[in-house]
C-alpha cells in the first residue's frame, strides 16, 4: 500500500497569512494526488485534483503543487471560512485508495 | 444537482450485521465507479470500498476485507454495503462517493461528491 504522510498535523495562522500543506507519498503517485476540505460535521469537499487543478468555485487562494512523492497544497491570504481540516489523497493505486492523516488549520 | 443521500445506519452489536444504502440522483449513476469511506470518531479519513461503474469487480480496504460486501443497483441508482460481523473498530461516519474522473486527458481520479455521511455504532 501507498502511504501518505501529512505535515504538520495542525497548525494555527492570521488572517492573511500563507499556509503551507504538505504531503508525501512512501512512492510516486505521479500527480494522482488530490485535496480536500473538511469542516466540522460535514462531509469532504474536493479542492484540488491532479494535484493542481483547482476545482469550480473554489477560491483562487487555493492552489497546489508538486510531482512524484512530494505534493503541497497552499493557502494564500488565509481567510476565517478557511478553519478547517485538510486531506490529501492518492488515487494512483486504483484498488487501494489512500489519504493522508490530516491538518487542522486553526485561526489565530 | 448532482446528489448522494446515505442511510441504514444506527446502533448494532459486535458480531452482527447492517446493510448501508447510497441513493444517487442528478448524474448517470451507471457511469460512475463509486466508492465507500468512512471516519471514525475524531480521526482521519480512511478509504474502505470500490466498485466499478457496472458492479462486475469490487476492491475492498484489508479491514473489511471478508466481512464487508459492496453491491450496486443501476436500475435504481443505489449503492449498498453490507456490513457483517461487525467489530467496535468499524464504529464510523461512512460516505459514499462517486469516483470522478476528467472527460479528457488523463484519467486523474478523485472522489466528487460525497454523500453527507450515516453514523454507525457498534457497541454491546
Amino acid at each position: 500500500d501507498i502511504q501518505m504522510t501529512q505535515s504538520p498535523s495542525s497548525l494555527s495562522a492570521s488572517i492573511g497569512d500563507t499556509v503551507t500543506i504538505t504531503c508525501r507519498a512512501s512512492r510516486s503517485v505521479y500527480s494522482f494526488l488530490n485535496w480536500y476540505q473538511q469542516k466540522p460535521g460535514k462531509a469532504p469537499k474536493l479542492l484540488i485534483s491532479a494535484a493542481s487543478i483547482l476545482q469550480s468555485g473554489v477560491p483562487s487562494r487555493f492552489s497546489g503543487t508538486g510531482s512524484g512523492t512530494d505534493y503541497t497544497l497552499t493557502i494564500s491570504s488565509l481567510q476565517s471560512e478557511d478553519s478547517a481540516t485538510y486531506y490529501c489523497h492518492q488515487s494512483y493505486s486504483t484498488h487501494q485508495h489512500t489519504f493522508g492523516q490530516g491538518t487542522k488549520v486553526e485561526i489565530k | 444537482q448532482v446528489q448522494l443521500v446515505e442511510s441504514g445506519g444506527g446502533l448494532v452489536q459486535p458480531g452482527r450485521s447492517l446493510r448501508l444504502s447510497c441513493s444517487a440522483s442528478g448524474f448517470s449513476f451507471s457511469d460512475y465507479a463509486m466508492h465507500w469511506v468512512r471516519q471514525a470518531p475524531g480521526m482521519g479519513l480512511e478509504w474502505v470500498a470500490l466498485i466499478w461503474n457496472d458492479g462486475t469487480v469490487t476492491y475492498y480496504s484489508d479491514a473489511v476485507k471478508g466481512r464487508f460486501t459492496l453491491s450496486r443497483d443501476n436500475s435504481q441508482s443505489t449503492l449498498y454495503l453490507q456490513m457483517d460481523s461487525l467489530r467496535a473498530e468499524d464504529t464510523a461516519v461512512y460516505y459514499c462517493a462517486r469516483e470522478f474522473i476528467p472527460p479528457a486527458g488523463i484519467e486523474y481520479k478523485s472522489f466528487d461528491p460525497w454523500g453527507q455521511g450515516t453514523l454507525v455504532t457498534v457497541s454491546s
